[in-house]
């Protein structure tokens, strides 16, 4: 079952314009995760937010999560062409046998422009 | 440092084939995912594994998926009889915490059923 969904689905911006892309979930989370997949290529994690933290900061990455309204968001600042990826929150929830494992979204796909 | 690898990088069998994808994990993580990520439904979790036991494998399609890990470095997914449907990419991923920590992905596998 999906837990996060990201917003919008697709955005395209210049380069050097920041970039914000939201994530929602359902149910009570100990952490949200971010993470990046360029074409062709496997997932990478850029950043983890706690569920008692409210902003996170990663070089030109900055993370926020509202846990009130069981949402986060993804601003990468002063946005670059090699930022052109796709990029989905996973959230923490309990699979079978209440074994911890992450749920994605399906993800923002992002086209900075030259 | 080497990271997940993934073999093949691309399949195309024909329909009732037996398709065997493998996984060699970072060394040292313990635990082992397989996802399958497609454009309708996102990236889904299959299987996955601590220290070479199947944990949850309440993703697994059906019973015409299976999945092993013999040893810390390796494991294999393995599709038989394979159907048109079963057409995605399928990635392995690993890490050295529980299941809903920060997780490295391979490049995953591409599999084309005709």
């Amino acid at each position: 079952s999906q837990q996060g969904e990201e917003d919008p689905q697709a955005l395209s911006i210049q380069e050097g314009e920041n970039a914000t892309m939201n994530c929602s979930y359902k149910t009570s989370i100990n952490n949200l995760q971010w993470y990046r997949q360029n074409s062709g290529r496997g997932l990478v994690h850029l950043i983890l937010i706690r569920s008692n933290e409210r902003e996170k900061h990663s070089g030109r990455l900055r993370v926020t999560l509202d846990t009130s309204k069981k949402s986060s968001s993804l601003l990468i600042t002063a946005s670059r062409a090699a930022d052109t990826a796709s990029y989905f929150c996973a959230t923490d929830a309990r699979g079978k046998g209440g074994s911890e494992k992450l749920v994605f979204g399906k993800g923002t796909k992002l086209t900075v422009n030259p | 440092d080497a990271g997940v690898i993934q073999s093949p990088r691309h399949e195309v069998t024909e329909m009732g084939q037996e398709v065997t994808l493998r996984c060699k994990p970072i060394s040292g993580h313990d635990y082992l995912f397989w996802y399958r990520q497609t454009m309708m439904r996102g990236l889904e979790l299959l299987i996955y594994f601590n220290n070479n036991v199947p944990i949850d494998d309440s993703g697994m399609p059906e019973d015409r998926f299976s999945a092993k890990m013999p040893n810390a470095s390796f494991s294999t997914l393995k599709i038989q009889p394979s159907e048109p449907r079963d057409s995605a990419v399928y990635f392995c991923a690993s890490s050295s915490h529980r299941g809903n920590q920060p997780q490295h992905f391979g490049d995953g596998t591409r599999l084309s059923i005709l």
